[in-house]
């Protein structure tokens, strides 16, 4: 079935370093590609999406780019803040038993040390 | 516009009791969810819903109940509550077609005792 596996953390990173989470897929077909952000007691917000191959999402400096030949989304950003601590999940769109479903990583949590 | 808002924000139920989680959206969304969040797992799908007066189940809907009467709102109920569902509850909505991300509410802390 649809899956989705994300680099197991947690990560942590000093502050303006570069940032890569790697983050792979399984589909049939073509789903659309997300990643989320959730801060500490809070839900998951969208960061960026991409819904076809060689699109490249971008937000708040993120960015990641659809690879269909390596069915991958990798989540980069070149200069990461302590703000940007935080769980991040990679996910897809897929119509799984006749439905529309988000499948989503096990998320990855990310600490930024000043 | 206030999005997806959930009530309450922290619950604690004794093992047995019955509740009802909140969920509601003023993005006139078809497809609204709920899922689950533990430690290590992830988000779990437990039921959805892709218009009023139709509700299906997710991975996991086992002691769950919801219902979808109106488009707004998507309450999750949990008929007898144990243990094995102390978690983060989370709902979220998406208007069908495009993409399909979805909006997800600020979540419930629930603990069964």
């Amino acid at each position: 079935g649809d899956s989705v596996t994300q680099m197991e953390g947690p990560v942590t990173l000093s502050e303006e370093a570069f940032l890569t989470i790697n983050c792979t897929y399984t589909a049939t077909g073509y789903p659309s590609l997300f990643w989320y952000v959730q801060y500490p007691g809070e839900g998951l917000q969208l960061l960026l999406k991409a819904t076809k191959a060689d699109d490249k999402g971008s937000n708040k400096g993120f960015e990641a780019t659809y690879r269909k030949e390596t069915t991958s989304f990798h989540l980069e950003k070149g200069s990461v803040q302590v703000s940007d601590s935080a769980v991040y999940f990679c996910a897809l769109s897929a119509r799984i038993q006749g439905a529309q479903k988000l499948v989503f990583g096990q998320g990855t949590r990310l600490t930024i040390n000043p | 516009n206030a999005g997806v808002t959930q009530t309450p924000k922290f619950q604690v139920l004794k093992t047995g009791q019955s509740m009802t989680l909140q969920c509601a959206q003023d993005m006139n969304h078809e497809y609204m969810s709920w899922y689950r969040q533990d430690p290590g797992m992830g988000l779990r799908l437990i039921h959805y819903s892709v218009g009023a007066g139709i509700t299906d189940q997710g991975e996991v809907p086992n002691g769950y109940n919801v219902s979808r009467s109106t488009t707004e709102d998507f309450p999750l109920r949990l008929l007898s509550a144990a243990p094995s569902q102390t978690s983060v509850y989370f709902c979220a909505s998406s208007y069908r077609g495009g993409a399909f991300e979805q909006y997800f509410g600020p979540g419930t802390r629930l603990t069964v005792t």
